[in-house]
């Protein structure tokens, strides 16, 4: 099951406009974690926000955390071609008898066009 | 410092072949997660491992998946026999420490690709 779910599925802006892609949780979370995969590769780490923060920052990505609302927000400013890519959001959440298990989302696919 | 490695690949079988996936993660990670991600999905967890200990196979279709870590490094996943339906991204992944903990940013191989016909 996948608890994240990634709003929107596809979008695509031009070359240098900001891009925003949100995240939806149902259950409490011990923390939030955006990764990034380009077509036919693995996943990459971007950023990790935890349950008692609020906002991150990481160059041109700035990752927001709203727990009372359970969603998420990852914002890339000034973005580039290469920017292109599918990003996931997954919570790392309990998910039963005190076991932790990392959930990803379908993700948001990122089209920049030069 | 090397990535989380991954072999084969691509890998393209028959339906009822075997089929095995190779992992090493890296260095000094004990945590290691095996994935499987379809066309359009996230991935989805079918192990993980805490050094040579599966702490969380609930996911993994225990008729025809296997995996091992032997010695708490290098890390095998085998389907036998291999059916239409496993046709996906097969992910490897490690970690400094286990999820719910403090430093759990999980790392990624490159996966291996496959197709059953």
């Amino acid at each position: 099951s996948q608890q994240g779910e990634e709003d929107p599925q596809a979008l695509s802006i031009q070359e240098g406009e900001n891009a925003t892609m949100n995240c939806s949780y149902k259950t409490s979370i011990n923390n939030l974690q955006w990764y990034r995969q380009n077509s036919g590769r693995g996943l990459v780490h971007l950023i990790l926000i935890r349950s008692n923060e609020r906002e991150k920052h990481s160059g041109r990505l700035r990752v927001t955390l709203d727990t009372s609302k359970k969603s998420s927000s990852l914002l890339i400013t000034a973005s580039r071609a290469a920017d292109t890519a599918s990003y996931f959001c997954a919570t790392d959440a309990n998910s039963g008898a005190g076991s932790y298990q990392l959930t990803f989302g379908k993700g948001t696919k990122l089209s920049v066009i030069p | 410092e090397a990535g989380v490695v991954q072999s084969p690949r691509y890998k393209i079988i028959e339906k009822k072949q075997p089929v095995a996936f190779w992992c090493n993660p890296i260095s000094g990670h004990n945590t290691l997660y095996w994935y499987r991600q379809n066309l359009g999905q996230g991935p989805e967890l079918l192990i993980r491992y805490e050094n040579e200990e599966a702490v969380d196979d609930s996911q993994l279709p225990k008729d025809r998946f296997s995996a091992e870590r032997l010695k708490g490094v290098d890390s095998t996943l085998k389907i036998q026999p291999a059916e239409l339906g496993d046709s996906a991204v097969y992910l490897c992944a490690s970690s400094l420490d286990p999820p719910g903990s403090y430093y759990n940013e999980q790392f990624f191989g490159p996966g291996t690709r496959l197709t059953v016909l």
